[in-house]
């Protein structure tokens, strides 16, 4: 069955950086598209970015433009997000999610457990 | 960017009655690219509806989507006690991607 495994969540300053990772298994992950997700503490749902199966296209949230990129490794079966110049008001469970197909504009059909993100002095 | 009103905020009912959850958007959602989540506290969401009325897999026959357009519903026709917990309506026509903020649904 398909399997989404977030890491690289922790506790970092503000002004640093972060590497998500999300390790996919059972399906043929080059045939999806794939989208960040986060959940602040005790918030809703708030879509981060998403990539295209071939990795061509990406988009983000006007939060992340600029400050996050979104990159997959077709042959690791592996997502990323990489975070830069982190705020406290990035501080939020970070879930990784497959598309219902291979472009930008699908559902999210499965979801990893999400990682968590703190970023304190 | 499209902003999703969802309503009501909380809804509080009994196990075996009827649960209607509404999502207005502030733009149309065209093609109907609507879907519906729900959220189990400590969990990761789960799909319910895509397309505004297509249920995901191994979903419920309960649980029906409806809508088009700005105005879009999920209904459980009969709730069970695992239902209870909080549904988002999500839009994916038009970046960004945008969420509602979620109804909690409760035990009365």
């Amino acid at each position: 069955q398909v399997q989404l495994v977030e890491s690289g969540g922790g506790v970092v300053q503000p002004g640093r950086s972060l590497r998500l990772s999300c390790s996919a298994s059972g399906f043929t992950f080059s045939y999806y598209g794939m989208h960040w997700i986060r959940q602040a503490p005790g918030k809703g749902l708030e879509w981060v970015a998403v990539i295209s199966y071939d990795a061509r296209n990406q988009l983000y949230a006007d939060f992340a433009k600029g400050r996050f990129t979104i990159s997959r490794d077709n042959t690791r079966n592996t997502l990323h997000l990489e975070m830069d110049s982190l705020e406290i008001e990035d501080t939020a469970i970070f879930y990784c999610a497959r598309a219902g197909g291979g472009g930008l504009r699908w559902y999210l059909d499965n979801w990893g457990q999400g990682t968590l993100v703190t970023v304190s002095s | 960017e499209i902003v999703l009103t969802q309503s009501p905020d909380t809804l509080s009912l009994s196990p075996g009655e009827r649960a209607t959850f509404s999502c207005r958007a502030s733009q149309r959602v065209t093609s109907g690219y609507l879907a519906w989540y729900q959220q189990i506290p400590g969990r990761a969401p789960r799909l319910l509806i895509y397309g505004s009325s297509s249920r995901a897999t191994d979903i419920p026959d309960r649980f029906s989507g409806s809508g088009s357009g700005t105005d879009f519903t999920l209904t459980v026709s009969s709730l069970e006690p695992e239902d209870f917990a909080v549904y988002y309506c999500q839009q994916y026509s038009t970046s960004p991607y945008t969420f509602g903020q979620g109804t909690r649904l409760e035990i009365k």
